[in-house]
C-alpha cells in the first residue's frame, strides 16, 4: 500500500495568497483527519471526516480555513488568505474506523507564509 | 479537558543503553493509549497501542509500554537503544469530550542517541 499521500511536501507563499493542501488517504479507510503541528502548540486536530462527511471542524482556526472531501480518495485543506502565523506542518491521517483505530499519517506539508 | 503529559522534552542516551519515556494522562474511564514516533521530516508512525487486556504491550522496533492505572501512566521502554531510534516520540490518549475519534497528543519527547 502506498500509504497516505500528501502534496505538496513544501509550500512557500506570500501573505494573502491562497494555499491548497492535498491528501489521498489509504484506500478503504473511512476516517480522515487534518492536523497542524507547531512548536508552540504541538499537534492539533483541525477537522475530522467520516465517510466523506465533516464531523468535527471545531479545530479549524478561523473562516480563512476550509476543508473538503469530495470523495473517499481525496481531501483538500484550503487557507485563503494565508497569514504568516499559518506557517506550520500540516498532516493528513486516515484510519479504518475513527480515532480508536490506528491513524496512518502522511509525510506532511511544510507551509511557510512570508 | 483531557491532558497528556510527557514530562521530558529532551532525553539523551548512549547507544545500547536502556530507555524509558514517560507519559501521564488524565481520563476518567479506562483509556485507549498510543505511542507514535516521528522521524525528522516524516509523519507519525504507530509504535504500539493499548486498548484492553494485558497491561504490557509489545510494539514494533523492540519497544514495549506498560499501562498502570494506579499511576495514570503509559511509559514506553526499550532495553537497548539503537542509533536509528533517534526521533521524537508522542503519547496520545482519547479526548475527554466524549468523542470516539479525537485524540489528545502530548507535546513529545525528543530522543538523541549518542554513539
Amino acid at each position: 500500500d502506498a500509504g497516505v499521500i500528501q502534496s505538496p511536501r513544501h509550500e512557500v507563499t506570500e501573505m494573502g495568497q491562497e494555499v491548497t493542501l492535498r491528501c489521498k488517504p489509504i484506500s478503504g479507510h473511512n476516517s480522515l483527519f487534518w492536523y497542524r503541528q507547531t512548536m508552540m502548540r504541538g499537534l492539533e486536530l483541525l477537522i475530522y471526516f467520516n465517510n466523506n462527511v465533516p464531523i468535527d471542524d471545531s479545530g479549524m482556526p478561523e473562516d480563512r480555513f476550509s476543508a473538503k472531501m469530495p470523495n473517499a480518495s481525496f481531501s483538500t485543506l484550503k487557507i485563503q488568505p494565508s497569514e504568516p502565523r499559518d506557517s506550520a506542518v500540516y498532516f493528513c491521517a486516515s484510519s479504518l474506523a475513527g480515532g480508536r483505530d490506528t491513524q496512518y499519517f502522511g509525510p506532511g506539508t511544510r507551509l511557510t507564509v512570508l | 479537558a483531557q491532558s497528556v503529559t510527557q514530562p521530558d522534552i529532551h532525553i539523551t542516551v548512549s547507544e545500547g543503553a536502556s530507555l524509558e519515556l514517560r507519559c501521564n494522562y488524565s481520563y476518567g474511564a479506562t483509556p485507549y493509549l498510543f505511542w507514535y514516533v516521528q522521524s525528522p521530516g516524516q509523519g507519525l508512525q504507530l509504535l504500539l497501542k493499548y486498548f484492553s487486556g494485558d497491561t504490557l504491550v509489545q510494539g514494533i522496533k523492540g519497544f514495549e509500554a506498560e499501562f498502570k492505572r494506579s499511576q495514570s501512566s503509559f511509559n514506553l521502554r526499550k532495553p537497548s537503544v539503537h542509533w536509528s531510534d533517534a526521533a521524537e516520540y508522542f503519547c496520545a490518549a482519547p479526548d475527554s469530550g466524549g468523542s470516539n475519534y479525537k485524540l489528545t497528543f502530548g507535546k513529545g519527547t525528543l530522543l538523541t542517541v549518542n554513539p
